[in-house]
């Protein structure tokens, strides 16, 4: 069974850091390219970062791009998102997600880590 | 890069056919996905390639792709069927999702 375990989300103050993980199991992890995805309160989804399954590429929106570091760590089954510089706006629910488990898309979703920044 | 568009709300009487549309300038050549999302719950995959239904999922929800406009049917929608729907896109080595709509069944 696939699963996705995010954790190390929190209260920060604007201008902190925090680091978020996700432990995955159920699934080869190093066969997939992870994603965080990100949800505000009573907002939409909006994807934030992927990495590919070495490592050998990232991709950030435009929102997180300078502040955010998405790894991996495939011999830990684990993801991460260094998320620095934070802002009141990055208050949201992050959810780490795989693409291609069995359908080409975001086929399985953990139940996300809260991120609040606030002063 | 491009944006995807969806209506915010969609109404529709149990029984009844609901349709979401999602449009975007590049929708064209790309596959679209659609996510149902019920309050409190993550998100779950209802449709892949613009019309293709993952296991488990109701045979009710159908997609369809036209141009640059994705759509999202659900026949004989019923009660449990009420939650946010969102599409979703890849623009190069990017995501793209809709703002999400949220279906009520009166």
């Amino acid at each position: 069974e696939v699963q996705l375990v995010e954790s190390g989300g929190g209260l920060v103050k604007p201008g902190g850091s925090l680091r978020l993980s996700c432990a995955a199991s159920g699934f080869t992890f190093s066969n997939y390219k992870m994603n965080w995805v990100r949800q505000a309160p009573g907002k939409g989804l909006e994807w934030v970062s992927s990495i590919s399954l070495s490592s050998t590429s990232m991709y950030y929106a435009d929102s997180v791009k300078g502040r955010f570091t998405i790894s991996r760590d495939n011999s830990k089954r684990s993801l991460f998102l260094q998320m620095n510089s934070l802002r009141v706006e990055d208050t949201a629910v992050y959810y780490c997600v795989p693409i291609g488990i069995t359908y080409d898309a975001f086929d399985y979703w953990g139940q996300g880590t809260m991120v609040t920044v606030s002063s | 890069s491009y944006e995807l568009t969806q209506p915010p709300s969609v109404s529709v009487s149990p029984g009844q056919t609901a349709t979401i549309t999602c449009y975007g300038g590049k929708l064209g050549d790309k596959y679209a996905c659609w996510y149902q999302q019920k309050p409190g719950q993550s998100p779950v995959l209802v449709i892949y390639q613009d019309t293709q239904r993952p296991s488990g999922i109701p045979e009710r929800f159908s997609g369809s792709h036209s141009g640059n406009a994705a759509t999202l049917t659900i026949s004989g929608t019923q009660a449990m069927d009420e939650a946010d729907y969102y599409c979703q896109a890849w623009d190069s080595s990017t995501v793209l999702f809709g703002g999400g709509t949220k279906l009520t069944v009166l």
